[in-house]
């Protein structure tokens, strides 16, 4: 059984367009996470989310926006897709310490 | 956040011990050191972690300088699956519950 699983897959998009990526754990943990990886490969948090509560929310546009129906799982919401925001995204969970990722989705904007 | 620095890249070759640097010379004194590793196409995974004594699990061993300025992760027999990039991170006892990611060591096993 995969621990944290994200779909799509792959999302090759147009800008401008709205997208949502999906995300749940099976683990049981409290704590759930989006992370960044760009073309350069720097892997970086934009949010976190413990208990369905937003606790962490680095400097990321307002077009993103995560939302938790409960703590199995944190969708993302991408509004008006920009080019630069082709990456790779990362969710995880964890439950004190060590955080277990997904496997990514690739998104790509044209 | 504490900054780490760790070599762009490393090579060695199938079952012999592959030994990762990083320096942490900021490192305060509740900062633990994890290591964590992204295999191609997949997400990072944990590997190891200790905040003084080095710390040895299934997957590598972790050797702590003394002061703690620098740390070594320790694969004692590489395979071809251990190629991957491997991030140190210091993470704080205590505070914001996230991982900051630097650029990592691309390590790269040759069979």
């Amino acid at each position: 059984d995969t621990a944290v699983s994200q779909t799509p897959k792959y999302l090759v998009t147009q800008m401008g367009n709205d997208k949502s990526i999906k995300c749940e754990q099976n683990l049981g943990h409290d704590t759930m996470y989006w992370y960044k990886q760009d073309s350069k490969k720097f892997l970086k948090i934009m949010f976190s989310y413990n208990n369905k509560e937003l606790i962490i929310n680095e400097t990321v546009p307002n077009r993103f926006s995560p939302k938790s129906p409960d703590k199995a799982h944190l969708n993302l919401h991408i509004n008006s897709l920009e080019l630069g925001d082709s990456a790779v995204y990362f969710c995880a969970s964890s439950q004190g310490r060590h955080p277990y990722f997904g496997p990514g989705t690739r998104l790509l904007v044209l | 956040d504490a900054k780490t620095t760790q070599p762009n890249s490393m090579e060695s070759n199938e079952e012999e011990p592959v030994h990762l640097p990083c320096n942490h010379s900021t490192i305060s004194g509740t900062d633990y050191i994890h290591w964590y590793r992204q295999l191609p196409s997949q997400g990072p995974e944990y590997v190891i972690h200790g905040l003084t004594s080095n710390v040895n699990n299934r997957m590598a061993s972790l050797a702590i300088a003394e002061d703690r300025k620098s740390s070594t992760l320790i694969l004692h027999r590489a395979t071809l699956r251990d190629a991957a990039v491997y991030y140190c991170i210091l993470r704080p006892f205590q505070g914001a519950q996230k991982l900051v990611f630097g650029q990592g060591t691309r390590l790269t096993i040759n069979p």
